[in-house]
């Protein structure tokens, strides 16, 4: 019984142009939810993060976006660049200790 | 600061040896958990602790055990490994994850780089 789902294994965009990752959860319980990036041989590493009281939080060229009515959230990359090519993970949290991981999705930029 | 460290970074072990995977971190951390990443099931969480003394299972406990006996150190251990651990296995920690929530979140989980485990 997956929780948090990614939809796509794989992405592929143009250097320069969007880079959208999505992400839905079945748990409305879930209060908080991050996005993690991973490169190869290294350990996932923290990209941004949201509030279930929020909608949109950014950081720089990343932006995350939480519908809680459709259980969906998406990270926005813009501009793309070769160094965000990587695996996304997506994860969630209900309030209590455990933080819930996606599949992951692989994030290529093309030239 | 050296972060979160796990050794050893490579372990090959044959079925129904035992191990112990370390894990320790040094930014005095009360929060810490193990996950394993296999191809196509992203990162599953195994256990995990919010501080010493204390350890709860995660969403795939079975054939690992944990303990907490300080704040620094987190070990994994396999009681009688199966080929089904193959994996490779990241410890993580983080301040509490109930730190200024939910107004705002600035304790995200810090990983470690790995140990990739090979069960023949």
């Amino acid at each position: 019984d997956q929780q948090v789902k990614q939809n796509s294994p794989s992405l592929s965009v143009q250097e320069g142009r969007i880079s959208i990752l999505n992400c839905d959860y079945t748990n409305s319980m879930f209060d908080y939810f991050l996005w993690y990036k991973k490169y190869p041989a290294e350990g996932p590493t923290f990209l941004i993060s949201i509030s279930s009281i929020k909608d949109k939080n950014e950081d720089g060229r990343f932006t995350v976006f939480l519908n809680k009515s459709a259980k969906h959230l998406s990270l926005h990359i813009v501009p793309s660049q070769p160094g965000d090519s990587a695996v996304y993970f997506c994860a969630a949290s209900e309030g209590d200790d455990k933080i819930i991981f996606g599949k992951g999705t692989r994030l290529h930029i093309l030239p | 600061n050296a972060g979160v460290t796990q050794t050893p970074k490579f372990q090959v072990l044959k079925t129904g040896q035992s191990m112990t995977l370390q894990c320790a971190q040094d930014m005095n951390h009360e929060y810490m958990s193990w996950y394993r990443q296999d191809p196509g099931m992203g990162l599953r969480l195994i256990h995990y602790s919010v501080g010493a003394g204390i350890t709860d299972q995660g969403e795939v406990p079975n054939g690992y055990n944990v303990s907490r006996s300080t704040t620094e150190d987190f070990p994994l251990r396999l009681l009688s490994a199966a080929p089904s651990q193959t994996s490779v296995y990241f410890c993580a920690s983080s301040y509490s994850l109930f730190l200024d929530r939910p107004s705002s979140y600035n304790s995200p989980l810090h990983f470690g780089n790995g140990t990739r485990l090979t069960v023949t």
